[in-house]
């Protein structure tokens, strides 16, 4: 069974430019959730979407965004980039909205900018 | 509100000893509890996780952690460690209802030394 999969690997942007990640979940997961590793600041929680719908944001400004498509995969959108947005961003997926499902992780799309 | 500590941004051992990795919690419900382990330039790969039932988890690659609500901790533990097992190890604690982002501790470096 194939793992959650991540594109691109890495990304290079300048200052202001937008950026777009995009990840698809493991077959049959319907909930998609985006964390940040920022250097220093630990893993942070993003996103959360589940049957298309943002069901909740983590402490980030607007230009942070995504959406998930009807075959559950999802992209985030980063706009107006910052210096600070440099970070590897990962992208989970579980089945159960509720309960005691677990987050598999995929390998990660390492933003840089410049 | 949810949040986890982990004690020891680097722990060293030397290849054959005990490793433990400490990890306490707080939650204002029943906590489900993960343990994740990062290799470098890679994402998580989830180790074990409790949500109900027995407090004594066995996990992937000789791992086990048990939960202890008393103490809120739900260390990590492998009997011998290995030369492979160098890794950062995070601990995560899960919402629900509504929540169920995964809120990270800081991450646990563990080195192995020959």
């Amino acid at each position: 069974e194939a793992g959650v999969t991540q594109s691109p690997t890495h990304l290079i942007k300048t200052r202001g430019q937008q950026a777009t990640l995009r990840c698809s979940p493991i077959s049959g997961h319907t909930s998609v959730y985006w964390y940040q590793q920022a250097l220093g600041l630990g893993l942070q929680f993003l996103l959360w979407y589940d049957e298309g719908e943002e069901r909740n944001r983590g402490n980030f400004p607007p230009r942070f965004s995504g959406r998930q498509f009807p075959n559950y995969s999802s992209e985030l959108n980063v706009n107006a980039l910052e210096l600070e947005d440099s970070a590897l961003y990962l992208c989970a997926s579980s089945l159960e909205v509720a309960g005691t499902d677990t987050q598999y992780f995929g390998p990660g799309t390492r933003l840089t900018v410049l | 509100a949810q949040s986890v500590t982990q004690l020891g941004s680097h722990v060293s051992v030397s290849e054959g000893a005990l490793v433990l990795l400490r990890c306490n919690y707080s939650s204002s419900v029943p906590p489900y509890l993960f343990w994740y382990v990062q290799y470098p330039n890679q994402g998580l790969q989830l180790l074990l996780k409790y949500t109900t039932g027995a407090t004594l988890v066995k996990g992937i690659n000789g791992f086990e952690a048990e939960f202890k609500k008393s103490e809120t901790s739900f260390h990590l533990t492998k009997p011998s460690a290995h030369m492979s097992d160098a890794a950062e190890y995070f601990c995560a604690v899960r919402g629900n209802f509504g929540n169920e982002k995964l809120t990270f501790g800081t991450g646990t470096r563990l080195t192995i030394i020959p």
